[in-house]
This record gives structure tokens, sequence and C-alpha cells, in this order.
């Protein structure tokens, strides 16, 4: 079964410091998409960045930077010199093929609210 | 207007009520989705349009009624809802619907309506 674990429910850090948010993954597909989306108070996700299981290499987009490890289901994201603006529930989702006709509806995990205090 | 644009963005309705979510995108996707986000739950996919016509329904009680007269719009009719109805209900748009031609495309979300059953 298709399945998204984030098991930091909320962290909290001071400005600048760095800070990962964990996100492990289940599916039976190989062929499969990773997300992350950003929902800041005012309620609109965001998206972030998208990965398919093909690739594997490591991303980096400014003070954000993931890194894909399929061997160990895990897709995590790193946000460095956090800054107050940062402060905002992040949210990994994953896309398959399913089954049915069922395709490509995103599996969100439950959130990791992230406050970056000043 | 652009991206994904929902109204009301808050809305307080009484269990005998019937109410309606709108929901618009001004990117020329053709796929849109109705979602619900909780309190302590993950986001959950309630439908699925691709080209107007309805593919998923996670098994979504009927009091819930998903309108999709084109692809740039979405509604969301609601009547003789309960308490743990209220919600965050979100509305996304994207490209073409999930593993398209091994393609994903991300989904792009409006701000939400916030319900409130009373």
């Amino acid at each position: 079964a298709q399945k998204v674990t984030q098991a930091q429910t909320e962290i909290s850090v001071v400005e600048k410091e760095d800070v990962t948010l964990d996100c492990v993954y289940e599916t039976r597909d190989t062929t499969y998409y990773l997300f992350w989306y950003k929902q800041p108070p005012s309620g609109e996700l965001v998206f972030l960045i998208r990965r398919n299981s093909f690739d594997e290499q490591n991303e980096i987009s400014g003070r954000y930077s993931w890194n894909f490890q399929k061997s160990t289901s895990s897709f995590n994201f790193t946000i460095t010199a956090s800054q107050v603006v940062d402060s905002a529930v992040y949210f990994c989702a994953l896309s398959e093929a399913g089954y049915g006709g069922s395709q490509g509806n995103l599996i969100f995990g439950k959130g990791t609210k992230l406050s970056v205090k000043p | 207007e652009t991206g994904v644009t929902q109204t009301p963005r808050h809305l307080v309705m009484g269990m005998t009520n019937k109410k309606s979510l709108k929901c618009e995108q001004h990117l020329g996707h053709n796929a849109m989705y109705w979602y619900k986000q909780s309190a302590k739950k993950p986001l959950e996919l309630m439908f699925v349009y691709s080209l107007e016509e309805r593919v998923e329904n996670n098994s979504v009680p009927s009091r819930f009624s998903p309108e999709c007269p084109n692809s740039s719009h979405l509604f969301l009719h609601l009547h003789t809802l309960q308490p743990e109805d209220s919600a965050l209900y979100l509305c996304a748009s994207s490209q073409e619907m999930g593993l398209a031609g091994g393609q994903d495309y991300e989904q792009y979300f409006g701000p939400g309506t916030r319900l409130t059953v009373t």
C-alpha cells in the first residue's frame, strides 16, 4: 500500500539554523513521483519540487536542498540558514501509477509544522 | 486573476443549509481536484476531474456533490453536512491528470475555503 510518513509533527528553530524535514514513503510501483509542498498560514499549498523515481540525483535550489534515497525510501528536505519566512507546514507527497485507472493521485503525509524564530 | 482562486474563503453553515464552493483556474489546465484538509489528518483527495469528466471519487459521502461545467471551473455542492465536515477544502489543478504518458504534472492549489458546520 502507498503511504507517506512525516514523523516530525513540529519543529522549532532559531533563524539561521539549518533544518531537515524527514519524509519516508512506501509504494509497490517502480514508477512514481515525490513532491514537497509548502503551506504558509494563508492556506495555499505552494509547489516546491517534483522528483521521479528514476532520478536519485540530489537537488539544490538556493537555500533548499533535497536528498532522495531509494535504498531507504526517503526524500528529505533541508533548509539552510532558515528565515522567519520559512515558517509554514511542509508536506511531502507521493504520486504513483495505480490500478483501475487511478493514476497520479497525490498521497500526502501529515505535514511538518516548521517555526523559525528570530 | 492568475492561478487558482476559490470562493468563498470562509463559510459557516448549519447542518440543514445548502451551499456551494467555487474554484476557478486560469492556467489552461485540464484536470481539477477537490481535497479536504482536517486537523490532524493528511490531505484527503475527494474528487478528480479530467476534461470535465469525473475520474476519481474516493468514497466521499453523497452530501458532497461535485460539478465541473468546463475545464476552468469546479464546484462542490454541500447539503446536510455534519460538524465533522468542518475543514479546509482545497481545490487544485494540473495540466493533465496524474501520470499521463509517463509524465507527471504538479498540482497548483488554491487558497482554500475554511468551512465550519454548526
